[in-house]
Protein backbone atom coordinates (compact mmCIF):
# COMPACT_ATOMS: atom_id res chain seq x y z
CA UNK A 1 0.00 0.00 0.00
CA UNK A 2 1.34 3.38 -1.06
CA UNK A 3 1.53 5.87 1.97
CA UNK A 4 3.07 9.21 2.48
CA UNK A 5 3.45 10.76 5.47
CA UNK A 6 4.22 14.87 5.80
CA UNK A 7 5.62 16.32 8.56
CA UNK A 8 7.52 19.08 10.13
CA UNK A 9 5.10 21.63 9.76
CA UNK A 10 3.98 24.38 12.74
CA UNK A 11 4.00 27.89 14.05
CA UNK A 12 7.42 30.21 12.70
CA UNK A 13 7.82 33.90 12.80
CA UNK A 14 8.16 35.79 9.91
CA UNK A 15 11.51 35.52 8.20
CA UNK A 16 11.76 32.12 10.14
CA UNK A 17 12.70 28.52 8.69
CA UNK A 18 11.22 25.18 8.40
CA UNK A 19 11.82 21.96 7.32
CA UNK A 20 9.43 19.77 5.71
CA UNK A 21 9.58 16.17 5.55
CA UNK A 22 7.24 13.46 3.38
CA UNK A 23 8.52 9.68 4.74
CA UNK A 24 7.15 7.89 1.41
CA UNK A 25 6.57 3.62 1.60
CA UNK A 26 4.91 0.89 -0.72
CA UNK A 27 6.32 1.95 -4.21
CA UNK A 28 9.56 2.23 -5.37
CA UNK A 29 10.42 5.80 -4.14
CA UNK A 30 13.42 6.95 -6.46
CA UNK A 31 11.00 5.47 -9.68
CA UNK A 32 9.00 8.43 -9.55
CA UNK A 33 9.17 12.44 -9.39
CA UNK A 34 7.66 13.91 -6.03
CA UNK A 35 5.74 17.32 -5.58
CA UNK A 36 5.07 19.66 -2.89
CA UNK A 37 1.80 21.82 -3.84
CA UNK A 38 0.16 23.93 -0.68
CA UNK A 39 -3.39 24.74 -0.04
CA UNK A 40 -3.75 28.37 1.97
CA UNK A 41 -6.48 28.58 4.28
CA UNK A 42 -9.97 28.63 2.45
CA UNK A 43 -8.27 28.85 -1.08
CA UNK A 44 -7.46 26.37 -4.01
CA UNK A 45 -4.10 24.37 -4.40
CA UNK A 46 -1.04 26.12 -5.79
CA UNK A 47 2.22 24.01 -7.37
CA UNK A 48 5.05 24.81 -5.22
CA UNK A 49 7.61 22.31 -6.24
CA UNK A 50 8.98 19.14 -8.27
CA UNK A 51 11.93 17.04 -8.17
CA UNK A 52 12.91 14.15 -10.78
CA UNK A 53 12.91 10.33 -9.56
CA UNK A 54 16.31 10.36 -8.98
CA UNK A 55 16.64 14.40 -7.97
CA UNK A 56 18.80 15.18 -10.85
CA UNK A 57 16.18 17.65 -11.78
CA UNK A 58 14.41 20.42 -9.64
CA UNK A 59 11.21 22.95 -10.30
CA UNK A 60 10.03 25.78 -8.18
CA UNK A 61 6.90 28.44 -8.66
CA UNK A 62 8.15 31.98 -8.95
CA UNK A 63 6.48 32.68 -5.75
CA UNK A 64 9.09 30.37 -3.35
CA UNK A 65 12.16 30.46 -5.81
CA UNK A 66 15.41 31.21 -4.24
CA UNK A 67 13.87 30.79 -0.68
CA UNK A 68 12.81 26.83 -0.80
CA UNK A 69 14.36 23.88 -1.78
CA UNK A 70 13.60 20.58 -2.18
CA UNK A 71 15.64 17.50 -1.89
CA UNK A 72 14.81 13.74 -1.58
CA UNK A 73 17.31 11.31 0.07
CA UNK A 74 16.56 7.82 -2.35
CA UNK A 75 18.09 5.31 0.12
CA UNK A 76 15.24 6.60 2.78
CA UNK A 77 12.12 6.93 0.61
CA UNK A 78 12.09 10.25 2.39
CA UNK A 79 11.51 13.99 0.44
CA UNK A 80 12.59 16.98 2.05
CA UNK A 81 11.24 21.07 1.76
CA UNK A 82 13.73 23.33 3.29
CA UNK A 83 11.76 26.88 3.42
CA UNK A 84 13.56 29.61 4.29
CA UNK A 85 12.54 33.63 4.75
CA UNK A 86 8.99 32.77 5.28
CA UNK A 87 6.77 34.87 4.98
CA UNK A 88 2.98 35.10 5.84
CA UNK A 89 1.77 34.55 2.38
CA UNK A 90 3.59 30.82 2.80
CA UNK A 91 1.20 29.99 5.75
CA UNK A 92 -0.53 26.73 4.41
CA UNK A 93 -1.56 23.10 4.35
CA UNK A 94 1.75 21.66 2.97
CA UNK A 95 1.60 18.18 1.02
CA UNK A 96 3.75 16.24 -0.92
CA UNK A 97 2.38 14.33 -3.55
CA UNK A 98 3.45 11.10 -5.94
CA UNK A 99 3.72 11.94 -9.61
CA UNK A 100 2.41 9.03 -11.96
CA UNK A 101 5.74 9.10 -13.55
CA UNK A 102 9.45 9.84 -13.45
CA UNK A 103 9.97 13.36 -14.91
CA UNK A 104 6.69 15.90 -13.42
CA UNK A 105 4.76 15.93 -16.05
CA UNK A 106 2.15 14.31 -15.00
CA UNK A 107 -0.94 13.79 -12.63
CA UNK A 108 -0.49 13.03 -9.28
CA UNK A 109 -1.87 9.60 -7.41
CA UNK A 110 -0.84 9.76 -3.92
CA UNK A 111 -1.17 12.21 -1.04
CA UNK A 112 0.24 12.68 2.49
CA UNK A 113 -2.16 14.06 4.68
CA UNK A 114 -0.74 17.41 4.56
CA UNK A 115 1.81 19.40 7.05
CA UNK A 116 0.21 22.95 8.34
CA UNK A 117 2.56 25.66 8.18
CA UNK A 118 1.29 28.80 10.02
CA UNK A 119 3.90 32.07 9.68
CA UNK A 120 3.09 34.89 12.33
CA UNK A 121 4.27 36.62 14.95
CA UNK B 1 2.18 30.66 -17.12
CA UNK B 2 -1.12 28.71 -18.29
CA UNK B 3 -4.02 29.73 -16.50
CA UNK B 4 -6.95 27.38 -16.01
CA UNK B 5 -10.15 28.78 -15.60
CA UNK B 6 -13.22 26.50 -14.01
CA UNK B 7 -16.78 26.95 -14.58
CA UNK B 8 -19.05 27.13 -12.68
CA UNK B 9 -17.49 28.40 -9.13
CA UNK B 10 -20.28 26.17 -7.69
CA UNK B 11 -22.72 23.95 -9.23
CA UNK B 12 -25.72 22.61 -7.45
CA UNK B 13 -27.37 19.09 -8.66
CA UNK B 14 -29.72 16.52 -6.69
CA UNK B 15 -28.10 13.11 -5.99
CA UNK B 16 -28.87 10.91 -8.71
CA UNK B 17 -28.62 13.45 -11.05
CA UNK B 18 -25.94 13.92 -13.77
CA UNK B 19 -23.05 17.02 -13.13
CA UNK B 20 -20.91 18.66 -15.71
CA UNK B 21 -17.48 20.86 -14.82
CA UNK B 22 -16.19 22.72 -16.78
CA UNK B 23 -12.35 23.57 -17.26
CA UNK B 24 -10.54 25.99 -20.02
CA UNK B 25 -6.54 26.49 -20.78
CA UNK B 26 -5.64 29.91 -21.68
CA UNK B 27 -3.79 27.98 -24.23
CA UNK B 28 -3.58 24.60 -25.92
CA UNK B 29 -2.29 21.84 -22.88
CA UNK B 30 -2.97 18.83 -25.44
CA UNK B 31 -4.22 15.94 -23.21
CA UNK B 32 -2.40 16.63 -20.34
CA UNK B 33 -4.92 17.88 -17.75
CA UNK B 34 -5.98 16.21 -14.44
CA UNK B 35 -8.77 16.62 -12.38
CA UNK B 36 -9.08 15.94 -8.77
CA UNK B 37 -11.83 15.77 -6.15
CA UNK B 38 -11.21 17.29 -2.49
CA UNK B 39 -13.20 16.85 0.46
CA UNK B 40 -13.37 19.35 3.58
CA UNK B 41 -10.01 18.52 5.87
CA UNK B 42 -8.75 16.02 2.71
CA UNK B 43 -6.23 15.59 0.55
CA UNK B 44 -6.86 16.06 -3.03
CA UNK B 45 -7.75 12.75 -5.03
CA UNK B 46 -6.96 12.24 -8.57
CA UNK B 47 -9.62 11.35 -10.23
CA UNK B 48 -8.30 11.40 -14.00
CA UNK B 49 -5.33 11.86 -15.78
CA UNK B 50 -4.22 12.49 -19.29
CA UNK B 51 -7.99 13.93 -19.81
CA UNK B 52 -9.73 10.94 -19.60
CA UNK B 53 -8.29 7.76 -17.86
CA UNK B 54 -9.61 7.11 -14.44
CA UNK B 55 -7.55 6.61 -12.01
CA UNK B 56 -7.08 3.21 -9.60
CA UNK B 57 -10.11 2.50 -7.99
CA UNK B 58 -11.92 5.34 -8.67
CA UNK B 59 -16.03 4.70 -10.16
CA UNK B 60 -16.66 4.45 -13.68
CA UNK B 61 -19.45 7.15 -12.89
CA UNK B 62 -16.83 9.55 -13.39
CA UNK B 63 -15.40 10.61 -16.72
CA UNK B 64 -13.27 13.22 -18.36
CA UNK B 65 -12.95 14.49 -22.26
CA UNK B 66 -11.79 17.07 -23.82
CA UNK B 67 -8.39 18.06 -25.11
CA UNK B 68 -5.93 21.58 -26.48
CA UNK B 69 -8.35 23.88 -24.04
CA UNK B 70 -12.01 22.59 -23.02
CA UNK B 71 -11.83 19.64 -20.86
CA UNK B 72 -15.32 18.53 -18.89
CA UNK B 73 -15.40 16.07 -15.65
CA UNK B 74 -19.02 14.33 -16.18
CA UNK B 75 -20.66 12.21 -12.98
CA UNK B 76 -22.86 10.57 -14.55
CA UNK B 77 -25.58 9.56 -11.28
CA UNK B 78 -24.64 11.99 -8.42
CA UNK B 79 -23.98 9.71 -5.35
CA UNK B 80 -23.82 11.60 -1.83
CA UNK B 81 -20.08 11.25 -1.40
CA UNK B 82 -19.25 13.06 -4.48
CA UNK B 83 -20.62 16.31 -3.24
CA UNK B 84 -17.45 17.95 -2.86
CA UNK B 85 -14.68 20.15 -4.50
CA UNK B 86 -13.60 19.45 -7.70
CA UNK B 87 -9.82 20.96 -9.77
CA UNK B 88 -8.61 20.42 -12.79
CA UNK B 89 -4.45 20.16 -13.48
CA UNK B 90 -2.36 20.94 -16.35
CA UNK B 91 0.59 19.65 -16.80
CA UNK B 92 1.13 19.97 -20.39
CA UNK B 93 3.84 23.54 -20.29
CA UNK B 94 5.45 23.42 -17.29
CA UNK B 95 6.66 25.07 -15.11
CA UNK B 96 4.39 26.25 -13.70
CA UNK B 97 2.07 23.05 -13.31
CA UNK B 98 -1.20 25.20 -12.70
CA UNK B 99 -4.55 24.00 -11.01
CA UNK B 100 -7.55 25.91 -11.58
CA UNK B 101 -9.60 27.78 -8.96
CA UNK B 102 -11.66 24.59 -8.40
CA UNK B 103 -16.10 24.44 -8.75
CA UNK B 104 -17.84 23.37 -5.37
CA UNK B 105 -20.39 20.58 -6.10
CA UNK B 106 -23.14 20.74 -3.72
CA UNK B 107 -26.29 19.25 -2.80
CA UNK B 108 -29.65 21.25 -4.60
Amino acid sequence: EVQLVDSGGGLVQPGGSLRLSCAASGFTFSSYAMTWVRQAPGKGLEWVSVISGVGGSTYYADSVKGRFTLSRDNSKNTLYLQMNSLTADDTAVYYCAKGLNYGGDSGLDYWGQGSPVTVSS
Amino acid sequence: EIVMTQSPATLSVSPGERATLSCRASQSVSRNLAWYQQKPGQAPRLLIYGASTRATDIPARFSGSGSGTEFTLTISSLQSEDFAIYYCQQYNNWPPITFGQGTRLEIK
